[in-house]
């Protein structure tokens, strides 16, 4: 079964500073990876995804990842991070050839931006 | 355009009691998910309907928990006989066709349930 570990449950970082959260996924078989952001008092927001081609995935807002294949990791980073960058947020993994629709989450990163 | 709404926000029973939560889809979207999500823990998925059908169901914990989608939109997750442990937000999502075609799936609000 697929598994997703989200290595740190808070990260505490100061606006404008570089942030990196952590992703690594268990997998054997083709697999779509996903960032999903829920900001205080929200539901669930898809912030990029990764299907095929370019490893490098980019959302509206800054944010970018890497799928890495050998080191199955799907790590979240931005170069400089703003107070309303403050949330929780969600790695998921979902096979990517007919197998189960369902995604898998990890526990997920409270990113919390100080002033 | 409209997202995914559920209803109702928040849900207050008691142990034993019959509870049912809606999920109404994007509209279009054929594929819809249901997840639970407990304290600290990412969402878990529960069941995933194409259409009227539920294709997969293997996420239900035991069968105390059903769910139906009679005319391809709205679903209800229906729990019989609560218990405590089955306090959570329990989360629907759907999307435009299937997710292994990478389509992305959307999430309403959650209904937060409470089992006193």
């Amino acid at each position: 079964a697929q598994s997703v570990t989200q290595l740190d449950s808070q990260v505490p970082v100061f606006e404008e500073a570089p942030v990196e959260l952590r992703c690594n996924y268990s997998s054997s078989v083709s697999v779509y990876l996903f960032w999903y952001v829920q900001y205080p008092n929200q539901g669930l927001q898809l912030l990029l995804k990764y299907l095929s081609g370019s490893t490098l995935v980019e959302s509206i807002n800054g944010f970018e990842a890497e799928f890495n294949k050998s080191q199955t990791s799907f790590h979240l980073r931005k170069p400089s991070v703003h107070i309303s960058d403050t949330a929780e947020y969600f790695c998921a993994v979902s096979d990517g050839q007919g197998g189960s629709e369902k995604l898998v989450f990890g526990k997920g990163t409270k990113l919390t931006v100080n002033p | 355009g409209a997202g995914v709404s559920q209803t109702p926000s928040n849900k207050v029973t008691e142990k034993g009691k019959y509870v049912e939560l809606r999920c109404d889809p994007i509209s279009g979207h054929t594929a819809l998910y249901w997840y639970r999500q407990s304290l600290g823990q990412g969402p878990e998925f529960l069941i995933y309907f194409q259409g009227t059908g539920a294709a997969d169901d293997s996420g239900l914990p035991n069968d105390r928990f059903f769910a139906v989608r009679p005319e391809g939109s709205v679903s209800t997750l229906k729990i019989q006989r609560t218990e405590r442990g089955d306090s959570a937000v329990y989360l629907c999502a759907s999307s435009l066709t299937f997710s292994s075609n990478g389509d992305t799936q959307y999430f309403g609000p959650g209904t937060r349930l409470t089992v006193l």
